[in-house]
């Protein structure tokens, strides 16, 4: 495997259901994000982890529970969704001091809640 | 408020038929200019970084500049395998390794 990667890469869940999604990188980065991108909407960012320690947790909703277990694998725990929640949930990865701080992105997990 | 604003939304192209995208921003302190490809059902490619006003980077058909206020990605002669959603993202100065995205320019290039 290379670069980062994403599982599963599709997820249709109901609103009382509890869900993972895993992502893993490959590139030896030490930080990595959880974004979510909806249709004519900037990608929004959730959750940055640097060096496994969440440095940012921008006013997300607390049915999403971000896990960053070591440097290489991050999840993000999914309970009792909103249909407002379906959309694309994009991973990325990037090197912080001493790499120039571009972000490398996962393929994303289409999430639709039903 | 730190502003990414891309235009135009969407751009209809010939194959050849050169043209550029523009991504103007109002930031405190720009860090770093990020220029990314999307296409359907994939995640964001990384293109270009860009860190001062004057620089330039190329790869294939594609150039990016950088003033103190924009930022342009010219196409020359692009081909269909072109077509995609660019994105541009800033880092800016105290904001630790955020990215600020715009909402992109959807390109199709036609035969």
């Amino acid at each position: 495997e290379t670069g980062v990667t994403q599982t599963p890469r599709h997820l249709v869940m109901g609103m009382t259901n509890k869900k993972s999604l895993k992502c893993e990188q490959h590139l030896g980065h030490n930080a990595m994000y959880w974004y979510k991108q909806s249709a004519k909407k900037p990608l929004e960012l959730m959750f940055v982890y640097s060096l496994e320690e969440r440095v940012e947790n921008n006013s997300v909703p607390s049915r999403f529970s971000p896990e960053c277990p070591n440097s290489s694998h991050l999840f993000l725990h999914l309970h009792t969704l909103q249909p407002e929640d379906s959309a694309l949930y994009l991973c990325a990865s990037s090197q912080e001091q001493g790499g120039g701080y571009e972000q490398y992105f996962g393929p994303g997990t289409r999430l639709t809640v039903t | 408020e730190d502003q990414v604003t891309q235009s135009p939304e969407a751009l209809r192209l010939q194959e050849g038929e050169s043209s550029s995208l523009n991504c103007s921003y109002t930031v405190s302190g720009l860090r770093g200019l990020f220029w990314y490809r999307q296409d359907p059902g994939k995640g964001p490619e990384f293109l270009f970084t860009l860190y001062s006003a004057g620089e330039e980077k190329e790869k294939e058909r594609l150039k990016a500049t950088l003033t103190k206020k924009e930022s342009f990605l010219h196409i020359t002669a692009p081909k269909p395998e072109d077509s995609a959603t660019y994105l541009c993202a800033v880092r800016i100065t105290g904001g630790g390794n955020k990215l600020t995205f715009g909402t992109g320019t959807q390109l199709k290039v036609e035969l």
